[in-house]
C-alpha cells in the first residue's frame, strides 16, 4: 500500500528552467513533509521540510508547495543546474516518528 | 561531527549466515532510525530508537531482523540466517527530536547506507 506516489520516474530539464517535481499522498493525516536528493551510492540529503500548518516553503532555489485539499506537494527548483540531477524523494509523516516515502523522480538537467 | 555512519559500506555474504551493520549517528541526536531500501524503491521504515529505548517496528522486520542501542549513542541491526530477499541498502538516519527542530533545515540526517548482497 504505497501511502505516497511519486508518479513521474524520470524528469528531463534543460539548464536554467525551472524543474517541477511532484508527490501525492492518500493519508489525511500526514502533517509533516521532506524532500530528500540522492546521488549514486550516498545517502539521501535533506533539501527542504514543510508542515501542514504552511502552504509554502522556501529555502533558496528550493521552494515546496503543499495543497493540502488536493493531497499534493510539488518542489520547484529555479533555476536548475547540472548538479541538481539526482534522484528525488518526497517523504511524509503523521506523527514525525516514521516516514513514508515516494518511489522517487530521477531528475536529469542538461546544460 | 561528520554526520551519520555506517560500517560497512558493502557487506557481501553467503545465504543462512548472520550479518551485523553499525551505525554512528550524530552525537547530539537522540533519535536513530533505521530503513531498507531496494532498487526502485523509496526508503521503508524497520524501527526507530529514541536513546535506547526501542519505540516502534515496522511489520517488516521479521524475527530475523534485531536492532539494538545499548548506551543510546551508536546502533547494530543484526540480521540472522539471511536470505536473498534481504539484499537491499540499509539506511540509518538520526534526528534530534523536538518537534520544532525537526521544522529547521536538519531534519532527518541519513547515513551513506550499507548495502547487503546475500549470494
Amino acid at each position: 500500500d504505497q501511502q505516497v506516489k511519486q508518479n513521474s520516474p524520470s524528469l528531463s530539464v534543460q539548464e536554467g528552467r525551472i524543474s517541477i517535481l511532484n508527490c501525492d499522498y492518500t493519508n489525511s493525516m500526514f502533517d509533516y513533509f521532506l524532500w530528500y536528493k540522492k546521488y549514486p551510492a550516498e545517502g539521501p540529503t535533506f533539501l527542504i521540510s514543510i508542515s501542514s500548518i504552511k502552504d509554502k516553503n522556501e529555502d533558496g532555489r528550493f521552494t515546496v508547495f503543499l495543497n493540502k485539499s488536493a493531497k499534493h506537494l510539488s518542489l520547484h527548483i529555479v533555476p536548475s543546474q547540472p548538479g541538481d540531477s539526482a534522484v528525488y524523494f518526497c517523504a511524509a509523516s503523521a506523527t514525525g516518528n516514521q516516514f513514508y516515502f515516494g518511489t522517487g523522480t530521477s531528475l536529469t538537467v542538461i546544460p | 561531527d561528520t554526520g551519520v555512519s555506517q560500517d560497512p559500506r558493502h557487506k557481501i555474504t553467503k545465504r543462512g549466515q548472520n550479518v551485523t551493520f553499525r551505525c554512528d549517528p550524530i552525537s547530539e541526536h537522540n533519535r536513530l532510525y533505521w530503513y531498507r531500501q531496494t532498487l526502485g524503491q523509496g526508503p521503508e521504515f524497520l524501527t526507530y530508537f529514541q536513546n535506547e529505548a526501542q519505540l516502534e517496528k515496522s511489520r517488516l522486520l521479521s524475527d530475523r531482523f534485531s536492532a539494538e542501542r545499548p548506551k543510546g549513542s551508536f546502533s547494530t541491526l543484526e540480521i540472522q540466517r539471511t536470505e536473498q530477499g534481504d539484499s537491499a541498502m540499509y539506511l540509518c538516519a538520526s534526528s534530534a527530536w523536538d518537534r520544532e527542530l525537526t521544522m529547521r533545515r536538519d531534519g532527518y540526517t541519513f547515513g551513506s547506507g550499507t548495502r547487503l548482497t546475500v549470494v
